[in-house]
């Protein structure tokens, strides 16, 4: 089956951008997430990302999209320390109802 | 509007009893899909449902069941509880069952088997 991998954790200081790197095996994979997970907190949907895009951009989140290598970014322009949270990869076949996790990235932003 | 709503918010249980949890879906959305998080891990899919019928299923034992009522509302029944049942449950809603479907969660419900 599909499995989703991240970096455990990312640390950087305030003001400084964030990448945040996922890679799937899935290669019918059709559609690509990104979750953020605060504490004791349900998963926001940040944004997602069609598997025939190679970029999308929405205000200071970047996707990048490497289709051939199965790897997916997320940079996170001038972080704050709001932005401190799990960050959870996601795929999903296109006709599936299944949605698999990584393992998340846990962020933290150093004042 | 008002969001995914949980209930209840934390749960204690002891192994062997049963346990229903249920969520209330976004205003519109007809689809709730349930995941299972472990502490230190992402969500694994348990089901999902869409106008009351099982649309999909994770890989877990039959203890897991679910359904959803006409208003969309579902509920989550796990029978036998183990200790490794131990989760957040998350509930989720879309708008529809396929394609890019987006979706949104709630705050779960923390269950703890002691």
């Amino acid at each position: 089956g599909e499995d989703v991998e991240q970096s455990l954790f990312l640390s950087v200081r305030e003001g400084d951008s964030s990448v945040i790197n996922c890679t799937y095996t899935d290669s019918s994979s059709t559609y690509l997430y990104w979750y953020k997970q605060e504490p004791g907190a349900g998963l926001q949907l940040l944004t997602y990302i069609f598997s025939n895009m190679d970029m999308k951009q929405d205000q200071r989140l970047t996707v990048l999209l490497n289709k051939k290598d199965k790897h997916l970014s997320l940079r996170i322009a001038d972080t704050q320390t709001g932005d401190s949270a799990i960050y959870f990869c996601a795929s999903k076949e296109d006709y599936g109802q299944n949605f698999v996790f990584g393992p998340g990235t846990r962020l933290s932003v150093l004042p | 509007d008002a969001g995914v709503t949980q209930s209840p918010t934390h749960l204690i249980k002891t192994r062997g009893q049963h346990v229903t949890l249920r969520c209330s879906p976004i205003s519109g959305h007809k689809s709730v899909s349930w995941y299972q998080q472990v502490l230190g891990q992402g969500p694994q899919f348990i089901f999902q449902y869409y106008e009351k019928e099982e649309r999909g299923r994770g890989n877990f034992p039959d203890r897991f069941s679910a359904r959803q009522f006409p208003n969309y509302s579902s509920e989550l029944n796990v029978n036998a509880l183990l200790l490794g049942d131990s989760a957040l449950y998350l509930c989720a809603s879309s708008l529809v069952a396929g394609g890019t479907y987006e979706q949104y969660f709630g705050p779960g419900t923390r269950l703890t088997v002691t």
